[in-house]
């Protein structure tokens, strides 16, 4: 396993509150990604991390936001939902020592209604 | 910018059948390749990679080549299993630094008793 964890795994939430997606590793590798995956468009960057407090826009990232406060933790937060926001997001990060490999957590489903 | 084009299908065999999915990219630079599988429900897990021209990644039966020429890495498996069936993501990497994963849409593969 590539030590790599999403929660929550499912999630239902009203259009217009904020929601929060945890992503935690254990590998203390230094980059990090947030992307979400929707029919017909494949897996798009939504922000990724370059280290503590060091985050960047990825090619999706309106209405998101990131934080980084530990190595090992990268939240993604949706300030206030929409149901275009309705998808599967993907963490991930890449590992430096092995060929620059990227691994994948197992998805968090979220539905805005 | 960098691209990856794959077909999107779906692509229908029968068990025992050879597999071809097509991939091709467009990078500035000297991209890593890669293969991942996601199974219904699941992840994206890691199936196979190259980091050079002519480099052959090759796991659980699936092999891709890394051509330059064509710029190609085109996945083949000599007789495919029902268990085989998800969805497959060809992706590169301009490799070190931040840069994540730009992937094509992915092939949703169906193998047929």
């Amino acid at each position: 396993d590539a030590g790599i964890t999403q929660s929550p795994r499912h999630k239902v939430t009203e259009t217009g509150t904020p929601v929060t997606l945890r992503c935690h590793q254990t590998e203390n590798h230094r980059y990090m990604y947030w992307y979400r995956q929707d029919p017909g468009h494949g897996l798009r960057l939504i922000h990724y991390s370059y280290g503590v407090k060091d985050t960047d826009k990825g090619e999706v990232s309106d209405g998101y936001s990131v934080s980084r406060s530990k190595t090992e933790d990268f939240l993604l937060t949706l300030e206030s939902a929409t149901s275009s926001q309705t998808s599967v997001y993907f963490c991930a990060m890449k590992d430096s020592y092995s060929g620059n490999t990227i691994y994948f957590g197992e998805g968090s489903w979220l539905t805005v209604v | 910018g960098n691209s990856v084009t794959q077909m999107e299908g779906p692509v229908t065999l029968s068990e025992e059948a050879f597999l071809t999915i097509n991939c091709t990219y467009t990078a500035t630079g000297y991209p890593s390749l890669f293969w991942y599988v996601q199974y219904p429900g699941e992840g994206l897990q890691l199936l196979l990679k190259a980091t050079k021209a002519d480099d052959k990644g090759s796991n659980k039966g699936f092999e891709a080549t890394y051509r330059k020429e064509t710029t190609s890495f085109h996945l083949e498996k000599g007789s495919v299993q029902v268990s085989d069936s998800a969805v497959y993501f060809c992706a590169l990497s301009e490799g070190g630094g931040a840069d994540g994963l730009t992937f094509g849409k992915g092939t949703h593969l169906i193998i047929q008793p």
